[in-house]
């Protein structure tokens, strides 16, 4: 059974710093792995995909990178803003074609202090 | 393009009673999904359709949990009877290849 880990659980950073996000999952026969952010009473908005075949995805500010032997994902936030603060998400598929079902882990709670 | 719709946002409710959420997905997405989110965690997959068919609904609570999805398009999603440890944020979401996209969800409190 796929088990999706995030570290660290809560994150604080001042405005404008650099940060990284990690994503550890446990079965590595996977086909992509989605970002997501998620704010305060609202559903989920996806950041980024990344299929099995790539080494990373690159949008604006964030960049994400999977290194599928080792199980993990990195999201990279470059200059965070306090607009960045929210709870971040990363989710596997099972291995099995066709299938969309995700596996979340339990996100990072991250808050830009301005 | 219109994003996925959820109603009620917010609902109330004493254990034992009943309760209905809706979902109305983007439309032309052939897959939808129910999750539940408790707080602090990750959502959880209660149930997968593929069109009006059921894909996967290995972890709904059927001794509960129903849902449907009429005609291939919305779906509702129902607790029957509540129980505390139902309290939590129920998502839906719609997909057309792999990215999902998910409504703003209906947060449930059972008392």
């Amino acid at each position: 059974k796929q088990e999706v880990t995030q570290i660290p659980a809560a994150l604080s950073v001042p405005e404008g710093e650099n940060l990284v996000l990690n994503c550890s999952f446990t079965d590595s026969a996977i086909y992509n792995l989605q970002w997501f952010r998620q704010d305060p009473g609202k559903g989920l908005t996806s950041l980024l995909l990344i299929q099995s075949s790539q080494r990373e995805q690159t949008s604006g500010r964030l960049n994400a990178s999977l290194d599928k032997s080792s199980g993990r994902s990195t999201l990279y936030i470059a200059a965070s803003q306090p607009g960045d603060s929210a709870t971040y998400l990363c989710a596997v598929p099972p291995p099995r074609a066709g299938s969309y079902q995700l596996t979340f882990g339990k996100g990072t709670k991250l808050s830009v202090i301005p | 393009e219109a994003g996925v719709a959820q109603s009620p946002r917010y609902k109330i409710i004493e254990k034992r009673q009943s309760v209905a959420f809706w979902c109305n997905p983007i439309s032309g997405h052939a897959t939808l999904y129910w999750y539940q989110q408790i707080l602090g965690q990750g959502p959880k997959l209660l149930i997968q359709f593929q069109n009006n068919g059921v894909v996967d609904d290995s972890q709904l609570p059927k001794d509960r949990f129903s849902a449907e999805r009429l005609k291939g398009v919305d779906s509702t999603l129902k607790i029957q009877p509540a129980k505390l440890e139902d309290s939590a944020v129920y998502l839906c979401a719609s997909s057309s290849v792999d990215t999902q996209y998910f409504g703003p969800g209906t947060r449930l409190t059972v008392l």
